[in-house]
Parts: structure tokens; C-alpha cells; sequence
């Protein structure tokens, strides 16, 4: 089973500024790896898959990179409506179909 | 428009069963991967099971040889049966539709693009 480690746990940023999330597997998933925003009491929402790819009508301030087992989550200019918790899934070596532990973005 | 809606969650003793169901609308579960996915009490994403390519299913390891994937294909519902409900079962409960497909007998996850608002189960005397 692949492993996903997200750092740090909590972040603390100012709006306006940039954010910048990591991801870690312990072994390499290629370029397979979505990331998820989710607020409380809502549903996960895909942000970006293929590492690369924004899913449909996600902000162009999201932006993922990384590949192999290195991955990062860096949103621009965060606003106000970005304050959420973010999570990293894998889906090069499955089943399972792993996520990261989570990274809650709050307001400094 | 494209929606998931879950139901069938509730308060469930130890051992006991329940059956969720999602229901899809603006899409055919037949033609999708289709997961549910769980979220206990102040935790992370936990992926429970998949179903695709009409009858092909993968469970965690965590749930295996206790719960059972499985789609209606004329209801356009997805269904999650648990059995022998443990209190580590006790987690909100979301369908969610992966944009994956096969090709030559391999197939790939692109992630997933529709969520449910997801079923709550508690399981507890």
C-alpha cells in the first residue's frame, strides 16, 4: 500500500498571500495524484488531477507539480473562500486508493 | 445536471447491517468507476470500495469480507451492504465518480469528479 504524507498539518496564511501544500508517497505514483479542497460539513472537491490539470472550473490560482514522490498544491493569492482542508490521493498503484492524512488551511 | 445523493445511514448497533444506496442523476453508474469513500468523526479521506466494468469490485482491507459494492443499473443507483458493523465503521459515508477507463484490459483512475453529500453511520449500543 502506498503511503501519502501531507505537510504540514496546518497552515497559516494571510489572504492575499501564497500557500503552498506538500505531498509525499512512499513510493513513486508516477503523476497519478488528485487533490481535493473540502470545507466543513461539504463533500471533497477534485482541484486537480494528473498533478497537473485543473478539474473544471477550478480558479487558475490552483496549480499542482511534482512527480514520482514529491508533490506540491500552491494556490496564488488565497481568498477567503480558500480556507478549507486539502488532501492528496493517489491513483497509480491501486486498490487501495490512498489519500494523504490532510493539510487544514486557516486564516492567519 | 450531474448529482449523487446517499441515503440509508443511521444508528446501527455493533454486529449489525445496513444497506446505503446513491443515487445518480445526469449520468449512468453502469459507465463509470463508482466509489464510496469514508470519513470518521474529525478525520481524513478513506477509500472503502470501487465497482467497474459492470461487475469488477476491490474493497479495503479494513472492510473486506464485510461489505458488498454493487450498482442497479436500472435505478441508476449505486448500493454499499455492511455487515457485522463495528464501531471503527462509525463515519460519514460518500458515492463519489471517478472519470477513470480501461483500454486493453488495463484500466486507470483519473479522480474523482462528483461527490455525494454523503450518508452518516453510527454504530454504536
Amino acid at each position: 500500500e502506498i503511503v501519502m504524507t501531507q505537510s504540514p498539518a496546518t497552515l497559516s496564511v494571510s489572504p492575499g498571500e501564497r500557500a503552498t501544500l506538500s505531498c509525499r508517497a512512499s513510493q513513486s505514483v508516477s503523476t497519478n495524484l488528485a487533490w481535493y479542497q473540502q470545507k466543513p460539513g461539504q463533500a471533497p472537491r477534485l482541484l486537480i488531477y494528473g498533478t497537473f490539470t485543473r478539474a473544471t472550473g477550478i480558479p487558475a490560482r490552483f496549480s499542482g507539480s511534482g512527480s514520482g514522490t514529491e508533490f506540491t498544491l500552491t494556490i496564488s493569492s488565497l481568498q477567503s473562500e480558500d480556507f478549507a482542508v486539502y488532501y492528496c490521493q493517489q491513483y497509480n498503484n491501486w486498490p487501495p486508493i490512498t489519500f494523504g492524512q490532510g493539510t487544514r488551511l486557516e486564516i492567519k | 445536471e450531474v448529482q449523487l445523493v446517499e441515503s440509508g445511514g443511521g444508528l446501527i448497533q455493533p454486529g449489525g447491517s445496513l444497506r446505503l444506496s446513491c443515487a445518480a442523476s445526469g449520468f449512468s453508474v453502469s459507465s463509470h468507476f463508482m466509489s464510496w469513500v469514508r470519513q470518521a468523526p474529525g478525520k481524513g479521506l478513506e477509500w472503502v470500495s470501487v465497482i467497474y466494468s459492470g461487475s469488477t469490485t476491490f474493497y479495503a482491507d479494513s472492510v473486506k469480507g464485510r461489505f458488498t459494492i454493487s450498482r442497479d443499473n436500472s435505478n441508476n443507483t449505486l448500493y454499499l451492504q455492511m455487515h457485522s458493523l463495528r464501531a471503527e465503521d462509525t463515519a460519514v459515508y460518500y458515492c463519489a465518480r471517478d472519470k477513470g477507463s480501461c483500454s486493453n484490459g488495463v484500466c486507470y483512475l483519473y479522480g474523482m469528479d462528483v461527490w455525494g453529500r454523503g450518508t452518516t453511520v453510527t454504530v454504536s449500543s
